[in-house]
């Protein structure tokens, strides 16, 4: 019974460049939420999607972040042209379709920029 | 600000002991709360949760309280274990946000001595 699965597990990138990060959900679950955690920090929402669908994107910021969820395969989290301060972990969560449903984590990206 | 926060940011227990750890929240309109642990490098995990109609809830050795009135949540840990060891976040799902998207406190470690 795979949870839900990210990869990859680290990843470091030079300013300037894109980093994409991926996230399959669990087997059943039609929602996926993506987070970020800075270090010895709880974690912040970034983006609700469904198939096909961004449901909430209000804690995106509002350049170089993007986030999709394609009718098929994993959902990906895409950075442009990061920076320092995207150095984080970036966490992934899916849940089942209903509403409340717990969410369930992935072990997350580690992403380095130098 | 957080809406979401946490009165001792470390607690140190005996094994065998039972485990209280605490957060405040400070949103009237959030209807659902959970808590979730995390390990060191390793997404959180979903412990327990609890909607706004109830006061408390049992799992496995854990215990939720919630209080309404003073706007509290703990969590009670029994017989606490050296796998008990890590970072519990409580969050938040304010009545009308969207599913998923949950505010975290910064956490609590929890050290279990042997």
């Amino acid at each position: 019974n795979a949870g839900v699965m990210q990869n990859p597990r680290h990843l470091v990138r030079r300013r300037g460049q894109e980093a994409r990060l991926r996230c399959s959900p669990m087997k059943g679950h039609s929602h996926v939420y993506w987070y970020r955690q800075l270090p010895e920090e709880g974690l912040k929402f970034m983006v609700y999607l469904q198939k096909e669908n961004i449901i909430d994107e209000s804690g995106m910021p509002k350049e170089r972040f993007s986030a999709e969820f394609p009718k098929e395969g994993p959902s990906i989290l895409r950075i442009q042209q990061v920076v320092r301060g995207d150095s984080a972990a970036y966490f992934c969560a899916s849940s089942r379709n209903k509403v409340n449903s717990p969410l369930h984590f992935g072990n997350g990206t580690r992403l380095t920029v130098t | 600000g957080e809406s979401v926060g946490l009165h001792l940011p470390t607690l140190s227990v005996q094994e065998g002991d039972n485990s209280i750890i605490n957060c405040a929240y400070s949103n009237s309109a959030s209807d659902y709360f959970i808590w979730y642990k995390q390990e060191s490098g390793k997404g959180p995990q979903f412990i327990i949760d609890i909607r706004s109609n109830m006061d408390k809830r049992q799992g496995q050795r854990v215990t939720v309280l919630l209080n309404k009135t003073v706007k509290h949540l703990s969590l009670q840990i029994a017989a606490t274990q050296p796998g008990d060891s890590a970072v519990y976040f409580c969050a938040e799902n304010i009545l009308g946000g969207s599913q998923g998207n949950l505010i975290f406190g910064k956490g609590t470690k929890l050290s279990v001595k042997p």
